[in-house]
């Protein structure tokens, strides 16, 4: 079956960066796109970019486009998303999602704390 | 950037009540809305896809309408399991955009 293992909870200092792995498996990876989004606490689900792990093309939002960097390995079947010049509002749960028709089938999450 | 505006915020409801939630777009995206389910600690779960269509596997009472940019989900019959948040989300721009939320609770 589909399934999306993401890396453990991370605690970063500001300033530093992060980078949060998605391990995918039960399908053809290089099939479909992986969309990142997150959820800080009592906020809403905000999408921050997303891959065609075919061909590796990206797309960011506006919001992260300076700070954020999408990435895969084909033959290990990870995507990778990562974020630089963290601050405390970056506190989150970011989850890497499958695409399929837009539709987003997700990973378990991944707690980001940024605080000093 | 598509705003998409969920109402109510949270409800309490009977088992067994028919319970609504509405999700309004900020322009005309046809019916390219998505429903999920987020229970607390957990990975959101699609629903409802192409607003009206049911995802494999999810109960029937689970429902969809709306085109353009008004678009009602429903729960035909309230039950203890459905205690969650619900969400709807539009593709039909990029950056995907997300509702508020509304969360259901058991009277």
């Amino acid at each position: 079956q589909v399934q999306l293992v993401q890396s453990g909870a991370e605690v970063k200092k500001p300033g530093a960066s992060v980078k949060v792995s998605c391990k995918a498996s039960g399908y053809t990876f290089t099939r479909y796109a992986i969309h990142w989004v997150r959820q800080a606490p009592g906020q809403r689900l905000e999408w921050m970019g997303w891959i065609n792990a075919g061909n590796g093309n990206t797309r960011y939002s506006q919001k992260f486009q300076d700070r954020v960097t999408i990435t895969r390995d084909t033959s290990a079947t990870i995507a990778y998303m990562e974020l630089s010049s963290l601050r405390s509002e970056d506190t989150a749960v970011y989850y890497c999602a499958r695409d399929s028709n837009w539709s987003l089938y997700w990973g378990q999450g991944t707690l980001v704390t940024v605080s000093s | 950037d598509i705003q998409m505006t969920q109402s109510p915020s949270s409800l309490s409801a009977s088992v067994g009540d028919r319970v609504t939630v509405t999700c309004q777009a900020s322009q005309d995206i046809t019916n390219y809305l998505n429903w999920y389910q987020q229970k607390p600690g957990k990975a959101p779960k699609l629903l409802i896809y192409d607003a009206s269509k049911l995802e494999t596997g999810v109960p029937s009472r689970f429902s969809g309408s709306g085109s353009g940019t008004d678009f009602t989900f429903t729960i035909s019959s309230l039950q203890p399991e459905d205690i969650a948040t619900y969400y709807c989300q539009q593709y039909d721009n990029l950056p995907l955009t997300f509702g508020g939320g509304t969360k259901v609770e058991i009277k």
